[in-house]
């Protein structure tokens, strides 16, 4: 089983639409990313977050550490937001090793 | 601007041959890594680097090396005897101490034939 596992591993939406992406993971962790990463490969950080809730924009992230499991939301989705949209945990017991869900592919139709 | 940047963005091979791929930032972190990406997969670590002079195998290394000889700069080699070196690499650096946010480069694809 993978540590860390996302899901849905696709998801196609109307512009407009609120999304939610969800990350579970099975290890204890320092802190939580959530990265994009466009057609072209390179990849952006959304957010770290270890606590709580963390808004930019129109993106949400939230974690529930005693749960083991974040969110990422997207209000008023736009097809620009078309993206792989990728978990990451920072394990606290492993010199802050970095463990990877495989991904949410997103795509968001005019 | 700081950042990582990854070059090239497209590189081919022949099969039997070594490749370098560079990866160079200039945000004066002190480590840095490399990750495969292959479709349907989340990231692997190659290789990583806490301090100049110093790296550690990460959990797909054999066919992979490395070398840190300047803070900024981590360059990875595949060498013939990785068995299925195409696929997607990424670099990408952090502060060693502080925040755990990792930069990611562009990337390179790397095709073997």
């Amino acid at each position: 089983k993978n540590e860390v596992e996302q899901s849905p591993q696709n998801l196609t939406a109307q512009e407009g639409e609120f999304i939610t992406i969800n990350c579970s993971y099975s290890v204890g962790i320092s802190a939580l990313h959530w990265l994009q990463q466009h057609p072209g490969g390179g990849i952006v950080s959304l957010f770290m977050l270890s606590s709580g809730k963390k808004k930019h924009g129109r993106l949400i992230a939230t974690i529930n550490i005693q749960e083991k499991h974040s969110s990422l939301h997207i209000t008023a989705s736009h097809p620009r937001d078309s993206a792989v949209y990728i978990c990451a945990v920072i394990h606290s017991n492993r010199d802050d090793k970095i463990i990877f869900g495989k991904g949410t592919r997103l795509h968001i139709l005019p | 601007d700081g950042g990582i940047t990854q070059s090239p963005k497209y590189l081919f091979r022949k099969e039997g041959q070594n490749v370098t791929l560079s990866c160079e930032q200039n945000l004066n972190h002190d480590a840095m890594y490399w990750y495969r990406q292959d479709p349907g997969q989340g990231l692997r670590l190659i290789y990583y680097s806490q301090i100049v002079n110093d790296f550690q195998k990460g959990d797909i290394a054999e066919g992979y090396s490395v070398s840190r000889e300047k803070k900024e700069s981590f360059p990875l080699t595949v060498t013939s005897a990785q068995k299925n070196p195409t696929a997607f690499y990424l670099c990408a650096s952090r502060p060693w101490t502080g925040p755990y946010e990792q930069y990611f480069g562009p990337g390179t694809r790397l095709t073997v034939t």
